[in-house]
């Protein structure tokens, strides 16, 4: 079992609608989440971090913890075309090395 | 702006050939991170440092070394480069110089798409 699991997608998505991606983890003492987004041959970017459980909104981005489910989602409002990538769910374990999951194409549609 | 670079961006090289990547970062990170990345397969660590004094084995290791010669830099090697390496490599820098975030994140370099013919 992959420590970190994602849905691979594509996820297909009107233009203005939400997207909703999710993300399970295995190690419950994690403590640290990210989000990335990576366009295709490019480098991954951060776009969100979360620490503790509940939601953290930075523009049209929401991020959802769940520790107790294991359980971290990203929310992207008002889908715009320039939103189509891959999202990459990472989970800080406890020897401080990053766990990516394998990334979940988003595909924005006009 | 404080940045990770890579060089170099782009590289073709033979089989049987050793191949130096260099990593060098402007942000006053104390921790770097190299990974391989595959179509269908994510990132993979190969090595990671978390300071100069400090070198240790990813998840795919083998093939690769990598020299710490300084806090800013940090380079990987393929002694003998096969086909099998051919991918795309990242360098990635974290930290927290000034004591304000709990968060670890990492940051990557631009990337360096190494073909092994």
């Amino acid at each position: 079992q992959k420590e970190v699991e994602q849905n691979s997608g594509p996820l297909s998505v009107p233009e203005g609608a939400i997207a909703s991606l999710n993300c399970t983890y295995s190690d419950r003492v994690s403590q640290s989440f990210f989000w990335y987004r990576q366009y295709s041959g490019k480098s991954p970017e951060l776009i969100m971090s979360i620490y503790s459980n509940g939601d953290k909104e930075d523009g049209r981005f929401t991020a959802q913890l769940n520790k107790a489910s294991q359980y971290v989602s990203l929310l992207i409002r008002d889908s715009q075309p320039s939103d189509s990538a891959t999202y990459l769910c990472a989970v800080l374990d406890s020897w401080g090395k990053l766990q990516f999951g394998a990334g979940t194409q988003v595909v924005v549609t006009p | 702006d404080a940045d990770v670079t890579q060089t170099p961006r782009n590289r073709i090289t033979k089989t049987g050939k050793r191949i130096m990547l260099e990593c060098s970062q402007t942000k006053g990170h104390d921790r770097m991170y190299w990974y391989r990345q595959d179509p269908g397969l994510g990132l993979r660590l190969i090595y990671y440092s978390f300071d100069v004094k400090d070198i240790n084995k990813g998840e795919i290791s083998d093939g690769y070394s990598v020299s710490r010669q300084a806090q800013a830099k940090f380079s990987l090697s393929l002694e003998s480069a096969i086909p099998n390496q051919t991918a795309l490599y990242f360098c990635a820098t974290s930290g927290d110089p000034k004591g304000t975030s709990p968060y670890n994140e990492q940051f990557f370099g631009p990337g360096t798409r190494l073909t092994v013919l």
